[in-house]
């Protein structure tokens, strides 16, 4: 069974640009996360899709950040502009369903941004 | 709400020796308690976890967990530390019902000497 793919791997940007990264979950997957995870931090849930639909983004800094799951399938997370503080790792998640199956998760290797 | 502390930011242990990694959880409800392991420029691998049943939980690599209901715990355990094993631990939960994701504790870091 293929992994949780992200990309890039790595990505270094001044603040005030933009950036975005992209996951594709483990087929079949229906819920997909993303968490950011600041150094000497544990992860922190971004947003969490259900299909195509968003079922919580209430930690999400929705002037700067961003995320779409069009087809239900892959995402795209986008922060415009970048902050220094948004220097992390950012992870994706996914798992069958919510709820009580959402003990499935698997991670992705994750995209390190670091903000200049 | 939900959430996981994990007090020790560092826990050192000679190899062969017995390790404990501890976690404490506050949620309403019954939880779901998870435990993950993350290696350098790695994404986090699962190691166990407790949803129902025998509060002795047995994982990944020779780790094992045991559920405290009274005291709200759910410490990492293995029997004997191998250098191999050092690596950010992350305990996390979730409440039994919902559709919550799991909220990670702030992760600890196990050293082991050789």
């Amino acid at each position: 069974e293929a992994g949780v793919a992200q990309s890039p791997r790595y990505k270094i940007i001044e603040k005030r640009q933009s950036v975005a990264f992209w996951c594709n979950p483990i087929s079949g997957h229906a819920t997909l996360y993303w968490y950011q995870q600041i150094l000497g931090q544990g992860p922190k849930l971004l947003i969490q899709f259900q299909n195509n639909g968003v079922v919580d983004d209430s930690q999400l800094p929705k002037d700067r950040f961003s995320a779409e799951r069009l087809k239900g399938v892959d995402s795209t997370l986008k922060i415009q502009p970048a902050k220094l503080e948004d220097s992390a790792v950012y992870l994706c998640a996914s798992s069958i369903r919510t709820g009580v199956g959402s003990y499935g998760y698997t991670f992705g290797s994750g995209t390190r941004l670091t903000v200049v | 709400a939900q959430s996981v502390a994990q007090p020790e930011d560092q826990v050192n242990v000679a190899e062969g020796n017995p390790l404990t990694v501890k976690c404490t959880y506050s949620v309403s409800g019954n939880p779901y308690l998870f435990w993950y392991v993350q290696y350098p420029n790695r994404g986090l691998q699962f190691l166990l976890k407790y949803i129902t049943g025998d509060n002795l939980v047995k994982g990944s690599y020779g780790f094992e967990a045991e559920f405290n209901k009274s005291q709200t715990s759910f410490h990492l355990k293995k029997p004997s530390a191998l250098v191999s094993d050092s690596a950010l631990y992350f305990c996390a939960v979730i409440k039994e019902e919902g559709r919550r994701a799991l909220t990670f504790g702030s992760g600890t870091r196990l050293q082991v000497q050789p």
